[in-house]
């Protein structure tokens, strides 16, 4: 089973800041995601990647395969960015598997 | 589309009782999974199915936990009996093969 780190486990910023949350896994896998959990508990795909890079808005997303590692950055933070970042993977690594989660990040951005 | 659908959105019970958590996936997904949030746990997979038959149960936490989907539409986990430890938010999610998956809003549910 795939395992899943998330760091940091908390943060708190600056509106404008640059942000960046962490996320390494132990087994192989096709595609790792990012997903943004709302303070009301809704749960949002924002990516899912399986190589480089993909930016949406404010939003980019990179993944190492080799290093199994992966990071979510926002430009621009804004105080609607205050949210808990999960990073996910399939929990034995392929594709259409069920997903192991990290821990998740509570992101708070302060105005 | 109306996204995944789940009912009840809250439920509150005894222990002891049937609890039954009902999911209807987007048009087309042929991926349904049951996840189950706790503060201590995190974010858990119990259950998947594909083309309405289920691929992995592993994460079922025991045998007072099911789950059906008797067809392409409509999912349902039932916990009996239920128990306090059992609190927690169920979601379901649905995808196409290797796509994204789509959370629904999630239930509720407390066990006293």
């Amino acid at each position: 089973k795939n395992e899943v780190e998330q760091s940091p486990q908390n943060l708190t910023a600056q509106e404008g800041e640059f942000i960046t949350i962490n996320c390494s896994y132990s087994v192989g896998i096709s595609a790792l995601h990012w997903l943004q959990q709302h303070p009301g508990g809704g749960i949002v795909s924002l990516f899912m990647l399986s190589s480089g890079k993909k930016k949406h808005g404010r939003l980019i997303a990179t993944i190492n395969i080799q290093e199994k590692h992966s990071s979510l950055h926002i430009t621009a933070s804004h105080p609607r960015d205050s949210a808990v970042y999960i990073c996910a993977v399939p929990y034995s690594g392929g594709g259409a598997d069920g997903l192991t989660f990290g821990k998740g990040t509570h992101l708070i951005i302060q105005p | 589309d109306a996204g995944v659908i789940q009912s009840p959105r809250h439920e509150v019970t005894e222990m002891g009782q049937e609890v039954t958590l009902r999911c209807k996936p987007i048009s087309g997904h042929d991926y349904l999974f049951w996840y189950r949030q706790t503060m201590m746990r995190g974010l858990e997979l119990l259950i998947y199915f594909n083309n309405n038959v289920p691929i992995d149960d592993s994460g079922m936490p025991e045998d007072r936990f099911s789950a059906k989907m008797p067809n392409a539409s409509f999912s349902t986990l039932k916990i009996q009996p239920s128990e306090p430890r059992d609190s927690a938010v169920y979601f379901c999610a649905s995808s196409l093969a290797g796509q994204a998956q789509y959370f629904g809003p999630g239930t509720r549910l407390l066990v006293l």
